[in-house]
């Protein structure tokens, strides 16, 4: 089955660790997203990727980075940088950023102690 | 700004009809999608327009409207399953999506 996979589905770390969430696709899509999701707001987005081996920030990158070595691949870390990293980590994928309809992985719920 | 308005809760009963609104303000615009997302998943596709006018697709349609920035996900025929999440988000003129914080609808039977 053709799909986006996040791991793990939930997650626990201690204040002042960096973690890095999965995100694998075999959907053959070139472009891959991160968003993060609060209780209250919508959804925003930390980094994108169009092809692999580039990456732009999007609206929240502080604190965040990226890779993309591999087509079906995007992790995520959350440095100790970020201020308030517990939430829930949502990876997207599209065949094109600008004409293709994004579609979501499970998701990951962090939660920093 | 870019901002995204959604009701935060509307309550319906099985088996009615309800509209679920959406207003936005965007730099340029793209498209408005709508997803469906239920308590502690992914949010899942439902339905896109560009156009103006309704899209149909079997118990939900979507409508739009370019001129006043609005848009309404209809949905029929109301299951207990329905209760969920639904998130507006218009694509901008960078492609990039701007969300909603999402209407939560609770279905009593």
């Amino acid at each position: 089955d053709g799909g986006i996979t996040q791991s793990p589905k939930y997650l626990f770390r201690k204040e002042g660790q960096n973690v890095t969430l999965s995100c694998e696709q075999n959907l053959n899509h070139d472009a891959m997203y991160w968003y993060r999701q609060d209780p209250g707001q919508g959804l925003r987005l930390i980094y994108y990727s169009q092809i692999v081996n580039d990456f732009q920030k999007g609206d929240i990158a502080e604190g965040y980075s990226v890779s993309r070595e591999k087509k079906e691949s995007f992790p995520l870390t959350v440095t100790s940088a970020q201020k308030n990293p517990t939430a829930f980590y949502l990876c997207a994928s599209s065949g094109d950023r600008e004409t293709d309809t994004q579609y979501f992985g499970p998701g990951t719920r962090l939660t920093v102690l | 700004g870019q901002n995204i308005d959604q009701p935060t809760e509307m309550t319906a009963t099985e088996g009615a009809i309800v509209q679920i609104n959406c207003t936005y303000q965007t730099s340029g615009f793209n498209g408005l999608f709508w997803y469906q997302q239920h308590a502690g998943e992914a949010p899942t596709f439902l339905s896109y327009n560009v156009l103006d006018g309704l899209e149909e697709k079997g118990r939900f349609s979507s409508f739009l409207s370019r001129s006043k920035g609005y848009s309404y996900l209809l949905l029929k025929e109301l299951q207990m399953k329905d209760s969920a999440s639904y998130l507006c988000a218009s694509m901008d003129s960078n492609y990039q999506l701007i969300w909603g914080a999402g209407t939560k609808l609770i279905i009593k039977p």
